[in-house]
């Protein structure tokens, strides 16, 4: 299964919205869908799991949404800590594949 | 506390072999499958293989199948990549992780890194 994250880059400012895809090429199915975040030099931490349970510890300004084959992370009110690199990833099917991730920068 | 501990990266020539380990506490190991994902330098992650708890079922990624093994001691808490046939394109920090089937992988370790040049 091929995942493919739009848009590559985003632009926002500190309290905007942000909106995050990534689209299947062909269903992972509705629960096999995690969002990770990454900072520079660091390991990836998971964000979202089931295609929308936050894991343990994640504010609420971030949600996860979709099915199918398409999928959205929404960080609502954006923080200064939250402007990093974002990867879905689908664990339904082996090979277990990441999307190539959307970096969110500060505008 | 969930901790993962990776070792055994460095720098190996091309059509080498090197053996990464990961040493796992905080959790019954016996009872998750495990990932190991790696990031070239810049670039994106990369799924590269899964063990079942287990240990009867391996999953790997088509980039690395036959030339990568992986394997685990659930009486040691260890999970290892045994990577033979190394390639300038191996070259990445390796990430192994808690988790991965049927379940996201929830905890990371911070990486080993593995050099593949001459």
């Amino acid at each position: 299964i091929v995942l493919t994250q739009s848009p590559g880059t985003l632009s926002l400012s500190p309290g905007e919205r942000a909106t995050l895809s990534c689209r299947a090429s062909q269903s992972p199915g509705s629960t096999n869908l995690a969002w990770f975040q990454q900072k520079l030099g660091q390991a990836p931490r998971l964000l979202i799991h089931g295609t929308s349970s936050r894991a343990t510890g994640i504010p609420d300004r971030f949600s996860g949404s979709g099915s199918g084959t398409d999928f959205t992370l929404t960080i609502t009110r954006l923080e200064p800590e939250d402007f990093a690199v974002y990867y879905c990833q689908q664990y339904g099917s082996s090979p277990y594949t990441f999307g190539q991730g959307t970096k969110l920068e500060i505008k | 506390e969930v901790q993962l501990l990776e070792s055994g990266g460095g720098l190996v020539q091309p059509g080498g072999s090197l053996r990464l380990s990961c040493a796992a506490s905080g959790f019954t190991f016996r009872n998750y499958a495990m990932t190991w994902a790696r990031q070239a330098p810049g670039k994106g992650l990369e799924w590269v293989s899964l063990i079942s708890g287990g240990g009867d079922d391996t999953f790997y990624a088509d980039s690395v199948r036959v030339r990568f093994t992986v394997s685990r001691d659930n009486s040691k808490n260890t999970l290892d990549l045994q990577m033979n046939s190394l390639r300038a394109e191996d070259t990445a920090v390796y990430y192994c992780a808690k988790g991965g089937w049927a379940a996201a992988a929830d905890y990371w370790g911070q990486g080993t890194l593995v050099t593949v040049s001459s």
